[in-house]
């Protein structure tokens, strides 16, 4: 099965400043790759994601950077700002199975 | 489009009870899913269906936990009897392609 690990665990950035979260996995078969944003009592949504087609894909201040070859996906985000602080989670997969997801990287913004 | 729902959002009930948490999924989706956060900690996979067959259930943790999806529209999640550390948030999540997988608000267990 799938190992998801996550870097850091936790993130700690000022306003403003730019921050770097990576996950590493080991099934060289998944072929879906996002990032999940959960905020204090709220579910669990969606920011973006990247199919193994594509090497980096960007929305605004976030984007995603895959590194197939070295089984590793980045989530960036660029002028933090307090709304940014929640548990971010990435999630490999491919066709058929069900997501799993890495230990999540708390990110705090203080402004 | 109505988003992915989720009955009860909070059930506290003592050790030994049984609960039954519902998940209606987003309309069209295949694919729905269970998961459980604990104590804040990681989102730990529980069962995947694809419309009314269990695709994948190697996250169950045990035989008091029983997954239905009848007809391949709601599902529901039953744990019979509760033990403590069945305390969580359980999330359901559906999806109509690979990946791109919605999450309901979730059910916030206590088990006293």
């Amino acid at each position: 099965g799938e190992n998801v690990e996550q870097h850091p665990s936790t993130l700690s950035v000022q306003e403003g400043d730019s921050a770097v979260i990576k996950c590493t996995y080991s099934d060289s078969a998944s072929n879906y790759f996002p990032w999940y944003k959960q905020e204090l009592g709220k579910r669990p949504q969606l920011i973006i994601d990247i199919r193994s087609n594509v090497g980096e894909k960007k929305d605004q201040r976030i984007a995603v950077t895959l590194n197939k070859t070295a089984k590793h996906f980045s989530l960036h985000i660029t002028e933090t700002q307090p709304e940014d602080s929640a548990v971010y989670f990435c999630a490999p997969g491919q066709a058929g199975t069900a997501l799993i997801f890495g230990k999540g990287t708390t990110l705090s913004v203080s402004s | 489009e109505a988003g992915v729902t989720q009955f009860p959002s909070h059930s506290v009930i003592e050790k030994g009870q049984t609960v039954t948490l519902r998940c209606d999924p987003i309309s069209g989706h295949d694919n729905l899913y269970w998961y459980r956060r604990v104590m804040g900690k990681e989102i730990k996979f529980l069962l995947h269906f694809v419309k009314e067959s269990k695709q994948d259930e190697s996250g169950m943790p045990n035989n008091r936990f029983l997954a239905e999806r009848t007809g391949g529209t709601y599902s529901t999640l039953k744990v019979q009897p509760a033990e403590l550390e069945d305390s969580g948030v359980y999330f359901c999540a559906s999806s109509q392609e690979v990946g791109r997988a919605f999450f309901g608000q979730g059910t916030r267990l206590t088990v006293v």
